[in-house]
Parts: C-alpha cells; sequence; structure tokens
C-alpha cells in the first residue's frame, strides 16, 4: 500500500478553470509538500505544509495556488485560474521519520488546454 | 543558495553491470541530507538512498549504494548488478536539515540498461 495517495492521477481542464488536487497519506504524517514536475524538466518545490500551515513556499506558489487539509487527513493544492503554464505533473509528498525521507505519491498529470 | 548538478543527461549500462551516477551539491549549511530516487517512464517517485551529512559510513540499500565524499560535495549513486527494470530518470536531491526545509532536486539523469 503507498505511503501517498493522489487524486486524480490524470486532470484534464481549460485554460482559467479552477482545479483542486488531492493528496490522502496513510497514517499521521505531520509535514506535506507539493512539488510540479513540467515534462521532461527537473522536479520544482512549490509549499511545504506543518500543523496545519504554510512553512514555507517558492516563488512559483503565487496567488493563483493555494493549500488546505480541509478534514485532517486529505491535503489538497487549489489553482484558481489555470494557465496553459501550469501543464505539469504535480506531486504530493509527506515525511516521516528521523531521515526527512518524503514519500511522494503517484503525481497527477495536469493538463490544461 | 542551495543546488544540485548532475552532470550526465543520460547513461548507458549493460545489464549484470555496475554503473555510477553522478552528483554534486552546493550548501553552506552544516546539517543536511542527500537523497536518490527513481522515476520510471509510469511517472511516480520512488525513494531509494538517503546520506546524512554526519554519517561517517556510506550508505547502502540493496543494490544501491552512495559514494559521499563531504570534502568534494558529491554523493554518486552506486548500482550493482543492472537490471532492465533499473532502467528510469534517476534524481539527486539535497535537503537542508531545518524545520519546513524543502528538497532541491537535480535535473535527472537518464539511465538505460541494456539486454
Amino acid at each position: 500500500e503507498p505511503e501517498v495517495t493522489q487524486t486524480p492521477s490524470h486532470q484534464v481542464t481549460q485554460m482559467g478553470q479552477e482545479v483542486i488536487l488531492r493528496c490522502v497519506p496513510i497514517s499521521n504524517h505531520l509535514y506535506f509538500y507539493w512539488y510540479r514536475q513540467i515534462l521532461g524538466q527537473k522536479v520544482e518545490f512549490l509549499v511545504s505544509f506543518y500543523n496545519n500551515e504554510i512553512s514555507e513556499k517558492s516563488e512559483i506558489f503565487d496567488d493563483q495556488f493555494s493549500v488546505e487539509r480541509p478534514d485532517g487527513s486529505n491535503f489538497t493544492l487549489k489553482i484558481r485560474s489555470t494557465k496553459l503554464e501550469d501543464s505539469a505533473m504535480y506531486f504530493c509528498a509527506t515525511q516521516r521519520g528521523a531521515k526527512n525521507i518524503q514519500y511522494f505519491g503517484a503525481g497527477t498529470r495536469l493538463s490544461v488546454l | 543558495a542551495q543546488k544540485i548538478t548532475q552532470t550526465q543527461p543520460g547513461m548507458f549500462v549493460q545489464e549484470k553491470e555496475a554503473v555510477t551516477l553522478d552528483c554534486t551539491y552546493d550548501t553552506s549549511d552544516p546539517s543536511y541530507g542527500l537523497f536518490w530516487y527513481k522515476q520510471p517512464s509510469s511517472g511516480e517517485m520512488i525513494f531509494l538512498i538517503y546520506q546524512g551529512s554526519y554519517d561517517q559510513q556510506n550508505a547502502t540499500e540493496g543494490r544501491y549504494s552512495l559514494n559521499f565524499q563531504k570534502a568534494r560535495k558529491s554523493a554518486n549513486l552506486v548500482i550493482s548488478a543492472s537490471q532492465l527494470g533499473d532502467s528510469a530518470m534517476y534524481f539527486c536531491a539535497l535537503f537542508r536539515d531545518n524545520y519546513g526545509q524543502n528538497f532541491v532536486f537535480g535535473p535527472g539523469t537518464r539511465l538505460s540498461v541494456l539486454p
């Protein structure tokens, strides 16, 4: 059973629409992360979330993005008004243990048309 | 600023042979972690191995070992006895050992294992 489950696996949306990407960890992880990987490029950090608040965010994570943990288990990334350049694979990761190992979900491929 | 360099965009290795994937890093933090992840064509990111900056011995996990040279700031991944299923992208990542810090990923190396 994977440490992290992401849904949906693939999301197709029209430019300007809102999307919500979901992440569910398997156990009581405290740290959550979202990363983005544009096709063929390296993985980029978006935001980290700890104790129900953002602990760090990158310059990519602008006002169009938001994260929340609405019910104590799901962890969501919302893109308010999608742009073509938001097309990418979005990974959720959670961290546990003293070694700071981050376990990644299988990703959500977002395609903005 | 933290930075990870992987100078090999692509590598080929014969099945059953060993291969080394290079990774150099740049950080001024005294405490940090180095990670390797595998990304097969299906897209998921699979954790392979971890090395802490204060670890005295090089990390090993099955067929994976990490050649950690702290003074040179390198953390090369060695895969022994390559298998066809090892064909994938491999990313080196640096983690600063502070609360709320994130990973900085390298650009990756695409490994192709030949039969």
